[in-house]
């Protein structure tokens, strides 16, 4: 049973607007969350990330809102560029999975289309 | 420049045979990890070391060992690979287990 899921396996943007790449978790003791950005043929990069006493992260052009009430977690890039195109990961850590650290989320493909 | 590099970064072998992938970090970093990425489901734990002989299971350890003799290096062994081994492999490294550095994979396919 996936502790975290990213429902939608692909999405499209235009150039310039907004992207939203959701995520779902089931497990309460999830304390910490990050997002990660893949491009091919190479590793997982940090992206951001929120802690549980957090709603709301900003670096840039990225947005991190986690709403615990809905066990939800959102990233927000504004604007997309081309070069966003990749598989972004979201991740969880905390409670009884503490000594494993991170659970990961089956990814979402970002095409921004210029 | 700080990275995490594995080797090989594509192999093809046949069921049964064991091989070694090596994994090594210059970060001095205490936590390593081992994941196996397949479609649809993400990254998903193998093995994880938080020090030097200090490891422990993941989420799917089943066909794999792992050893922690030197802070720098996590070789994951599979002593006798199948068929539902083939995957995209990625260590990883950290000083913290959040904020992790991967390497760049590796494509293993088991005939």
């Amino acid at each position: 049973d996936q502790q975290v899921k990213q429902n939608s396996p692909s999405l499209s943007v235009q150039e310039g607007r907004i992207s939203i790449l959701n995520c779902d978790y089931t497990n309460s003791m999830f304390d910490y969350f990050l997002w990660y950005k893949k491009y091919p043929a190479e590793g997982p990069t940090f992206l951001i990330s929120i802690s549980s006493i957090k709603d709301k992260n900003e670096d840039g052009r990225f947005t991190v809102f986690l709403n615990k009430s809905a066990k939800h977690l959102s990233l927000h890039i504004v604007p997309s560029q081309p070069g966003d195109s990749a598989v972004y990961f979201c991740a969880a850590s905390g409670g009884d999975n503490a000594g494993n650290m991170l659970t990961f989320g089956g990814g979402t493909r970002l095409m921004v289309k210029p | 420049e700080a990275q995490v590099t594995q080797n090989p970064r594509y192999l093809i072998t046949v069921t049964g045979k064991k091989l070694t992938v090596t994994c090594s970090q210059n970060m001095n970093h205490e936590y390593m990890s081992w994941y196996r990425q397949d479609p649809g489901l993400g990254l998903r734990q193998i093995y994880y070391s938080m020090n030097v002989e200090v490891t422990d299971k993941g989420d799917v350890p089943e066909g794999y060992k792992v050893s922690r003799k030197e802070k720098r290096n996590f070789p994951l062994i599979l002593e006798s690979p199948s068929p539902n081994q083939t995957s995209l492999y990625f260590c990883a490294s950290s000083s913290s287990g959040f904020e992790q550095y991967f390497g760049p994979g590796t494509r293993l396919t088991v005939t």
